[in-house]
């Protein structure tokens, strides 16, 4: 059992370039949640997933992209990579409040360093 | 809106020590959950408990209890007896239920980093 499985780990990307981040969950989840961790700022939440198809925006949207095409992957998106974006990115997935147990379960992290 | 505070940014203390770590929240739901997680310095998250809105009974489990108190929407983490170990950063966490496809979101408070001193 994997659970969430963030590709790749680490990155270096040049100011405007673009990449995808991958979130794979195989716990059959409807929720996951990109969040960004920077030093004294705590996880903020980037874009959120209630189900398949549908995505929204969390507290720190501006820069990011994401779509939830399969129930089992979340996809983050650079399109244009800027400095500000250098920060350590963490998946989660959840079940619904209220069905067995419903904490969340985090990816490793994603390392990226814009330069 | 929903906010959570962690209003300690970082403590220190000596090993055998009690600390309690504090935690506030802000939301207009009846049904959420709260959390709490450990991120120690090797950075992965590790779940330490979670606490439904109907349920105020606090919780003890071995060193670690937890205080949940709706009346001043705290959920309060207090370690006893800490060891260097419990050096790590604590996250406490609010989760509201999906009503009419609104809803979902899982927020973080800015975290507390405990230092535990031989």
């Amino acid at each position: 059992n994997a659970g969430v499985t963030q590709t790749p780990k680490f990155r270096v990307l040049k100011t405007g370039q673009s990449m995808t981040l991958l979130c794979a969950q195989d716990m059959n989840h409807e929720y996951m949640y990109w969040y960004r961790q920077d030093p004294g700022m705590g996880l903020r939440l980037i874009h959120y997933s209630v189900g398949e198809g549908t995505t929204a925006k969390g507290e720190v949207p501006d820069g990011y992209n994401v779509s939830r095409l399969k129930k089992q992957n979340f996809l983050l998106g650079l399109e244009s990579a800027a400095p500000s974006q250098t920060s350590v990115y963490f998946c989660a997935s959840r079940p619904p409040l209220g069905r067995g147990n419903t904490e969340a379960f985090f990816g490793q992290g994603t390392r990226l360093t814009v330069v | 809106a929903q906010k959570v505070t962690q209003a300690q940014t970082e403590i220190s203390v000596v090993e055998k020590e009690d600390v309690t770590l504090d935690c506030v929240y802000e939301t207009r739901d009846t049904t959420y959950y709260l959390f709490w997680y450990k991120q120690p310095p090797s950075g992965e998250l590790v779940f330490l408990i979670r606490r439904n809105s109907f349920d105020e009974q606090n919780e003890i489990s071995g060193r670690y209890s937890w205080n949940f108190q709706k009346s001043t929407s705290s959920f309060n983490f207090t370690i006893t007896a800490s060891q260097v170990v419990d050096s790590a950063v604590y996250f406490c966490a609010l989760s509201e239920e999906v009503l009419y496809n609104q809803g979902g979101k899982l927020i973080f408070g800015q975290g507390t980093e405990l230092s535990v001193k031989p």
